[in-house]
């Protein structure tokens, strides 16, 4: 079936350390999104691509970095600049020609600064 | 630039009795809408969703929405809650800005369901 992967699931970091949380997709759509959630405040936008080799910053990049190599792949890293980095993360994706905005997401990862 | 309120974080209701979660948007241009729900710790999955067609959009789940123009609203419904459909809500709005489809979420309804 085809859908949106994220990995891992559940992580763990001790502050100071980079990680980075894994998004594949086989939709075979050309754009993808990294939204944060936080209880309250809905989900916020924090990078998105529409090509491969390229991507903008959303509403709050500070602290983040993506890249976009392949179509089906989109890194989120979360680096030691990120000020509050425990959150859900969600990973999205929209087709070509979807111009109605249409968003698939994944299941989430829960990012937990000890 | 679009925005999206949604009345209430949190509405409770007896099972079998009607559910509606409100939601009010502000878009410059005519908006796509939409509704989507989310499980714990799970993403999000589209319910409906608004592209001009009808004003009364039906979704899964028995779930339906009615845009109305003149009031910016886009409110969801459901005559009778089932257990089932405790989960927190989203309203989102999406429009062209900047060469991109940009999609806004409202900050969630989590709804409860009385047994």
């Amino acid at each position: 079936d085809g859908g949106i992967t994220q990995s891992p699931k559940y992580l763990f970091r001790k502050e100071g350390q980079n990680v980075t949380l894994s998004c594949e997709q086989n939709l075979n759509h050309d754009a993808m999104y990294w939204y944060r959630q936080d209880p309250g405040q809905g989900l916020r936008l924090i990078y998105y691509s529409q090509i491969v080799n390229d991507f903008q910053k959303g509403d709050i990049a500070e602290g983040y970095s993506v890249s976009r190599e392949k179509k089906e792949s989109f890194p989120l890293t979360v680096t030691s600049a990120q000020k509050n980095p425990t959150a859900f993360y969600l990973c999205a994706s929209r087709a070509r020609g979807s111009d109605t905005g249409e968003l698939f997401f994944g299941e989430g990862s829960r990012l937990t600064v000890l | 630039a679009q925005s999206v309120t949604q009345l209430g974080s949190h509405v409770s209701v007896s099972e079998g009795a009607l559910v509606l979660l409100r939601c009010n948007y502000s878009s410059s241009v005519p908006p796509y809408l939409f509704w989507y729900v989310q499980y714990p710790n799970q993403g999000l999955q589209l319910l409906l969703k608004y592209t001009s067609a009808a004003t009364l959009v039906k979704g899964i789940n028995g779930f339906e929405a009615e845009f109305k123009k003149s009031e910016t609203s886009f409110h969801l419904t459901k005559p009778s809650a089932h257990m089932s459909d405790a989960a927190e809500y989203f309203c989102a709005v999406s429009d062209q800005s900047g060469g991109y489809q940009k999609v806004t979420f409202g900050t969630g309804t989590k709804l409860q369901v009385i047994p």
